[in-house]
């Protein structure tokens, strides 16, 4: 069964530092794959998506992510953490020939000043 | 700048009560959907619909239906709200990438209703 895991439902960090959000993913076909903002009391916004093109995704807000089909991962980065940063995180996945939609559980980063 | 509009941000409503969400899209997508979003159990596909007066059950149907009479607009009725459909909705748009692929999705703002 597909299938999507977060690794981590909460992630915190310094402003300024480095931010890492894990995503694996188990996958039969070829997957497309997004990676989601959510603010609060908001609606989900797209930070980036990987659609068999290039593996490394640069995506809005300095965000960028890597696919690397031999660990089935989809893990989100950001150079320098901003306080803005703070928000809930979704990795999402769309498999072909099937019309399906697979969200992960969502992993909430703070941001400390 | 392509937009999902949910047309109530915030309701509360009776037990009993009949409550529609009304969600209008202006990207020319043939896929609506509407989702629930509650603390713990991440987001849960109630219904889709990839064309007008097309729709499907996802994951939890039960106690919801909808309606898609127009391209732009589709709407999450709930027919008798109970308690346990205190929640946020969010409703997204996409258009088919491929053979069933549904792409990116765009989400609405979101409809927090309390059922009281």
């Amino acid at each position: 069964a597909q299938s999507v895991t977060q690794l981590d439902s909460h992630v915190s960090v310094s402003e300024g530092t480095p931010v890492l959000l894990r995503c694996n993913y188990s996958s039969s076909y070829s997957p497309s794959l997004f990676w989601y903002v959510q603010h609060p009391n908001k609606g989900l916004q797209l930070l980036l998506k990987y659609t068999s093109a290039a593996t490394l995704v640069k995506g809005i807000n300095g965000f960028e992510a890597e696919f690397k089909k031999s660990e089935t991962s989809f893990h989100l980065t950001k150079p320098s953490a901003h306080m803005s940063d703070a928000a809930e995180y979704f990795c999402v996945v769309t498999y072909t020939g099937g019309f399906k939609t697979i969200f992960g559980a969502g992993t909430r980063l703070f941001v400390k000043a | 700048d392509v937009k999902v509009t949910q047309s109530s941000r915030y309701l509360v409503k009776r037990t009993g009560e009949k409550v529609f969400l009304e969600c209008v899209q202006d990207m020319d997508h043939e896929n609506m959907f509407w989702y629930r979003q509650d603390p713990g159990l991440g987001l849960r596909l109630i219904y889709f619909s990839y064309d007008v007066k097309m729709k499907e059950k996802g994951d939890i149907p039960e106690g919801y239906s909808v309606s898609r009479e127009k391209k732009e607009r589709f709407s999450l009725i709930l027919e008798s709200a109970s308690t346990n459909q205190t929640s946020m909705y969010l409703c997204a748009s996409s258009s088919p990438q491929g053979a069933g692929d549904t792409g990116e999705l765009f989400f609405g703002e979101g409809s927090r209703l309390t059922v009281l």
